[in-house]
């Protein structure tokens, strides 16, 4: 069973599109994060949720909002898609913020 | 704000040999978590090993230990008898306590080579 899922794995859009991925775990857990890596690997917080608080890394630009339908899921909403936002997005959830982060398999997004 | 400093973006080790991978961190809190994560090329990303700050204790996981020197800011994780399936990048990552879901700041990886 998977414990944390994103959907699609791989998108490819065009500047200007808008587009979504979706994340949901199965583990009960409280608290989800959304994590960008860029093409250096470097892995940066995006976003935390937890019992309906959301915390936003200042450096994420407006375009970018999570929504949460249920605890379970966590889905991305991007707008305007810039080349800049290519990446690898991973969906993240934990029991409570100090515990351990389970993370999904990632998605690689490609703006072209 | 926090930063995790990775200062070898590449090792290399013999297949079962001993590999020290370093990490330092900055912080003014004295309550917080630290932890490995596995990057391999599947790009799933795998904890390795958590340590609780006010743990004096090292923590241990099979082949994977921790050196955690608290007033150094130091955690190196230590991987003995490499394996090939110990090939990946490894992050080192904070977390603070307290309650707040801020995430983890992530250092900026070191890429393990394992010789065969």
């Amino acid at each position: 069973d998977t414990a944390v899922s994103q959907t699609p794995k791989y998108l490819v859009t065009q500047m200007g599109n808008d587009k979504s991925i979706k994340c949901e775990q199965n583990l009960g857990h409280d608290t989800m994060y959304w994590y960008k890596q860029d093409s250096k690997k470097f892995l940066k917080i995006m976003f935390s949720y937890n019992n309906k608080e959301l915390i936003i890394n200042e450096t994420v630009p407006n375009r970018f909002s999570p929504k949460s339908p249920d605890k379970a899921h966590l889905n991305l909403h991007i707008n305007s898609l810039e080349l800049g936002d290519s990446a690898v997005y991973f969906c993240a959830s934990s029991r409570g913020p100090d515990e351990k982060q389970y993370f999904g398999p990632g998605t690689r997004l490609t703006v072209t | 704000a926090q930063t995790v400093t990775q200062s070898q973006p590449e090792m290399s080790v013999q297949e079962a040999e001993t590999v020290t991978l370093s990490c330092t961190y900055d912080t003014s809190e004295s309550d917080y978590y630290l932890f490995w994560y596995k990057q391999p090329p599947s790009r799933q990303m795998i904890l390795v090993i958590r340590q609780e700050a006010y743990k004096q204790q090292n923590a241990t996981e099979n082949r994977f230990s921790v050196n955690f020197q608290k007033a150094a800011k130091s955690f190196s994780l230590k991987i003995s008898d490499s394996q090939l399936g110990d090939a990946a990048m490894y992050f080192c990552a904070y977390s603070d306590s307290g309650g707040g879901a801020d995430g983890l700041t992530f250092g900026k990886g070191t890429h393990l080579i394992i010789q065969p």
